[in-house]
C-alpha cells in the first residue's frame, strides 16, 4: 500500500465548477501535511499547507483529519488557470512524500 | 541566490553511460534532497544532506547511485551504468531546516533519458 493515497482523474471540469480532491495517509506519525501544485512536469510548487483547523486561501480551501487520515482540497470558481497536477504531500520522517497526483482539466 | 540552480536542465546518456546531475541549493539552506520522478507522477524519495553529510539515504539504490555535497560546489547525483529505467526528471530541493516543507524549495529538474 502506497504512504500516500489519491485519485489520479483526471478531473475535466468547465468554468466556475467547484471541485474537490481527497488524499488518505497510512503513516499516523505524520508530521505535517501540504497540497502541492505541478504544472507539465515542471518543479512542484507548493499551493497551501493543510491544519486540522482547515484553512482558506482565496479560492482554495484545505482541510486535514487527523483521526481518520484523510486531507482534502477544494477549489471553487474553476480558472482555466488551474488546470495542473495536484500532489498530496506529506511530511514523515524529514522527508515529503508525495502521492501520485490528482489531474485537473478545466474547460472553457 | 534565491534559486534551486539544477544542471544539466536534459541530459541523454546511452544504457551503460555514466550520468552526473548537479544541484547548487539556496545560499545558506543547509538541506539538500533528491528526488525522482518517473512516468505517472511518481515522485520517490532517493536521498538527503545536512550540508554535506548524508542525513538519510533510505530510498537510493545501492548499487549504481551515489550522491555527494561537498563544502564550496554544487551537490551531485552521479549514476553509474544508467539503464533504461533511470529515465526520469530528477528533482533537488533545498532548506534551512529538515522538517518544515514550506522551507522546501525545488529547482525545476534535470530530466535524464536513457536510450
Amino acid at each position: 500500500r502506497k504512504e500516500v493515497e489519491q485519485d489520479p482523474g483526471p478531473f475535466n471540469v468547465p468554468e466556475g465548477a467547484t471541485v474537490a480532491f481527497n488524499c488518505t495517509y497510512s503513516n499516523s506519525a505524520s508530521q505535517s501535511f501540504f497540497w502541492y501544485r505541478q504544472d507539465c512536469r515542471k518543479e512542484p510548487k507548493l499551493l497551501m499547507s493543510v491544519y486540522s483547523s482547515g484553512n482558506e486561501d482565496g479560492r482554495f480551501t484545505a482541510q486535514l483529519n487527523r483521526a481518520s487520515q484523510y486531507i482534502s482540497l477544494l477549489i471553487r470558481d474553476s480558472k482555466l488557470s488551474d488546470s495542473a497536477t495536484y500532489l498530496c504531500v506529506v511530511l514523515s520522517s524529514y522527508k515529503l512524500i508525495f502521492g501520485s497526483g490528482t489531474r485537473l482539466l478545466v474547460r472553457p | 541566490g534565491e534559486e534551486v540552480a539544477q544542471t544539466p536542465k536534459h541530459l541523454v546518456r546511452g544504457e551503460g553511460q555514466k550520468a552526473k546531475l548537479y544541484c547548487a541549493p539556496i545560499k545558506g539552506h543547509s538541506y539538500v534532497f533528491w528526488y525522482q520522478q518517473v512516468l505517472k507522477n511518481e515522485f520517490k524519495f532517493l536521498i538527503s544532506f545536512q550540508n554535506e553529510n548524508v542525513f538519510d539515504e533510505t530510498g537510493m539504490p545501492k548499487e549504481r547511485f551515489s550522491a555527494k555535497c561537498l563544502p564550496n560546489s554544487p551537490c551531485s547525483l552521479e549514476i553509474q551504468a544508467t539503464k533504461l529505467e533511470d529515465s526520469a526528471v530528477y528533482f533537488c530541493a533545498s532548506s534551512q531546516s529538515g522538517d518544515l516543507a514550506y522551507g522546501y524549495t525545488f529547482g525545476s529538474g534535470t530530466r535524464l533519458t536513457v536510450v
